[in-house]
């Protein structure tokens, strides 16, 4: 057990529809990070938090959002789903340099 | 902008040595990383060294650094089946301030 703690483990939804991945990170870790892993692209960052605030940018799209609460755990909100949107979505948590990471969200879109 | 490449498979003959090779555009990354990924499960991080540093020794486990050539390997000594997975190289601590990870190297340990 890494000590960072993703939910749900697996997800299948339709196209179009919305979903909420939950991330709640080490304890003591501030930082938050989201990564998409599909087969052709690899691991892409989608996104940072530091204490509640937004930190960094990657390649996420207008559809995704996120957030990350006073507690320090964290949501990612994907909507108007499609099918290219299927992927592992992961978790990853810091207190200084090096992630932990998560098991992550298996998302599958049908 | 940043980039991480690295082969896509390896393989290699259990008690034989793994040498996994990547390659790395931003030259202002403080640290650099191996993590594994076994199926089904997260990212695991193995090790990493400083880029003021030229090689860093973790019993089976052996990184060198070339700055010069922004060139990093990871030597696995004495590979068993269990070493069997996906090996990440990252860059982090640069322009960017997180993780920039390559797209992986399958490593498979033949018995």
């Amino acid at each position: 057990d890494s000590g960072v703690t993703q939910t749900p483990k697996h997800l299948i939804t339709a196209t179009g529809q919305r979903v909420t991945l939950r991330c709640s990170p080490r304890s003591g870790d501030l930082s938050v990070y989201w990564y998409q892993q599909s087969l052709d692209q690899g691991l892409q960052f989608l996104i940072q938090y530091y204490n509640g605030e937004e930190r960094a940018k990657g390649n996420i799209l207008e559809r995704f959002s996120a957030q990350q609460f006073p507690d320090l755990h964290s949501e990612l909100n994907l909507s108007s789903l499609e099918l290219g949107d299927s992927a592992l979505y992961f978790c990853a948590s810091s207190v200084g340099h090096g992630y932990t990471f998560g098991s992550g969200t298996r998302l599958t879109v049908v | 902008g940043e980039d991480v490449e690295q082969s896509l498979f390896l393989s290699v003959r259990e008690g034989d040595s793994s040498v996994i090779n990547c390659t790395y555009t931003d030259s202002s990354s403080t640290y650099l990383y191996w993590y594994k990924q076994e199926p089904g499960a997260g990212l695991q991080l193995l090790t990493y060294i400083f880029s003021n540093m030229d090689m860093k020794q973790d019993q089976r486990l052996t990184v060198l650094l070339n700055k010069k050539d922004k060139h990093l390997s990871l030597r696995i000594a004495d590979t068993q089946t269990g070493d069997s997975a996906i090996y990440f190289c990252a860059e982090g601590g640069g322009s960017q301030g997180n993780l920039i990870f390559g797209k992986g190297t399958k490593l498979s340990v033949k018995p």
